[in-house]
């Protein structure tokens, strides 16, 4: 079955970086782009970008841009993202989720969620 | 860049039908038939109810619909049953490759 299976919780100090990963299973990893959605406690979805798993291509939200990567390990079937510059306000469950690569686009599988606290 | 727009709740009661809006721009729900439903109970992870405006996924229930006017789309629940409180989400392709979210809307069973 699908599964995304993300990293564990994170504390980090403001400044610091936090890198998070989405190692995929069952089914072809590169058929599928890893998209990357943050939620805040009671809070809105907040699409953060993705990347295409096949070309490594990637795409991030305007308001990520510069402090924001993501790579993925096509050997492992492992997607990471990597945010710096942390602040309180970075401090939230981070998901991974799949989206075909066909124009448009949904997501049908989640990972858990890392959650990202960020504190000094 | 600004979320699509939802009503913060709704409510109706078991057996009732509810509708949920989702209002977009030109450049995304107006420009694209990509609309696409999230359902999420307290603690879990978003699930994927409708997808291209009105496709239902597999395992979904019948009674998930959508349809999509002009810069709006609406999701459709009939037969309200108490499983169906959470909060929902949709999304939206907004062309050059982003996507956007709603701000959620709390569904209550009375």
């Amino acid at each position: 079955q699908v599964q995304l299976v993300q990293s564990g919780p994170e504390l980090k100090e403001p400044g610091a970086s936090v890198k998070i990963s989405c190692k995929a299973s069952g089914y072809t990893f590169i058929s599928y782009s890893i998209h990357w959605v943050r939620q805040a406690p009671g809070q809105r979805l907040e699409w953060m970008g993705w990347i295409n798993t096949g070309t490594g291509e990637t795409k991030y939200s305007q308001k990520f841009q510069g402090r924001i990567t993501f790579t993925r390990d096509t050997h492992a079937n492992i997607v990471y993202m990597e945010l710096t510059g942390l602040t309180s306000e970075d401090t939230t469950l981070y998901h991974c989720a799949r989206v075909t690569l066909n124009f448009g686009g949904y997501f049908d599988y989640w990972g858990q969620g890392t959650l990202v606290t960020v504190s000094s | 860049q600004s979320a699509l727009s939802q009503p913060a709740s709704v409510s109706g009661s078991p057996g009732q039908s509810t509708t949920i809006s989702c209002t977009g721009t030109s450049t995304d729900i107006g420009s694209y038939n990509f609309v696409s439903w999230y359902q999420q109970h307290p603690g879990a992870v978003p699930k994927l109810v409708l997808y291209d405006v009105g496709y239902r996924p597999s395992g979904v229930s019948g009674r998930f619909s959508g349809s999509k006017s002009g810069y709006t789309a609406s999701l459709i629940i009939s037969g309200l049953q108490a499983e169906d409180e959470a909060h929902y989400y949709c999304s939206s392709y907004r062309g050059d490759r982003t996507w956007v979210f709603g701000g959620g809307t709390k569904l209550t069973v009375l």
